[in-house]
């Protein structure tokens, strides 16, 4: 079973607006990892918030971590256009990368 | 720039070949991985390989199988490919314990028909 899940499923916004969204994990993790996917790419990193952090920025992105709830978020500030993508939250423990179903991010302009 | 190849882009198959997804990363990373995409379900760990011969099975690894001989090459492979095998592949690789970013290939959309 995925280890991660996004919420919401898919957000819709108007240029300028925040987006946010939220993963809950199961287990105990290394460190949480937020990924975006535009449409039928590979996935390119956008940042990594260890377990023993709680909050981390950059540039436009801002996430923070609950271990105790066993979740994160991931906060776009001002977002374009070109913000419209899938965004995954990826969970690490041991060896294992284990990713959520996502959350697809519509920017209207 | 770091990079992670894989083979192909698209690949048609007819059901029962044998498929071989290959996947080349050129950052001497410890740790490769296997993923399928389908709509909705978002991505699904096939398996994992921590170093060379290593290799672990990861959420859904049935009717697929891995090979790791040298560390920059991960392979996997249909033994028998099926319809419900048609999907999304990407291939990653991470540093040990994937304790900084993982990077992805461009995926390989296959197709079995």
């Amino acid at each position: 079973s995925q280890q991660g899940e996004e919420d919401p499923q898919a957000l819709s916004i108007q240029e300028g607006e925040n987006a946010t969204m939220n993963c809950s994990y199961k287990t105990s993790i290394n460190n949480l990892q937020w990924y975006r996917q535009n449409s039928g790419r590979g996935l390119v990193h956008l940042i990594l918030i260890r377990s023993n952090e709680r909050e981390k920025h950059s540039g436009r992105l801002r996430v923070t971590l609950d271990t105790s709830k066993k979740s994160s978020s991931l906060l776009i500030t001002a977002s374009w256009a070109a913000d419209t993508a899938s965004y995954f939250c990826a969970t690490v423990g041991d060896y294992k990368l284990s990713f959520g179903a996502g959350t697809t991010v519509t920017v209207r302009a | 720039d770091v990079k992670v190849t894989q083979s192909s882009r698209y690949l048609v198959k007819r059901t029962g070949e044998k498929v071989f997804l290959e996947c080349v990363q050129d950052m001497d990373h410890e740790n490769m991985f296997w993923y399928r995409q389908d709509p909705g379900l978002g991505l699904r760990l096939i398996y994992f390989s921590y170093d060379v011969k290593m290799k672990e099975k990861g959420d859904i690894p049935e009717g697929y199988s891995v090979s790791r001989e040298k560390k920059e090459r991960f392979s996997l492979i249909l033994e028998s490919a099926s319809t419900n095998q048609t999907s999304m592949y990407l291939c990653a690789s991470g540093t040990g314990s994937v304790r900084t970013e993982a990077f992805f290939g461009q995926g390989t959309r296959l197709t079995v028909v």
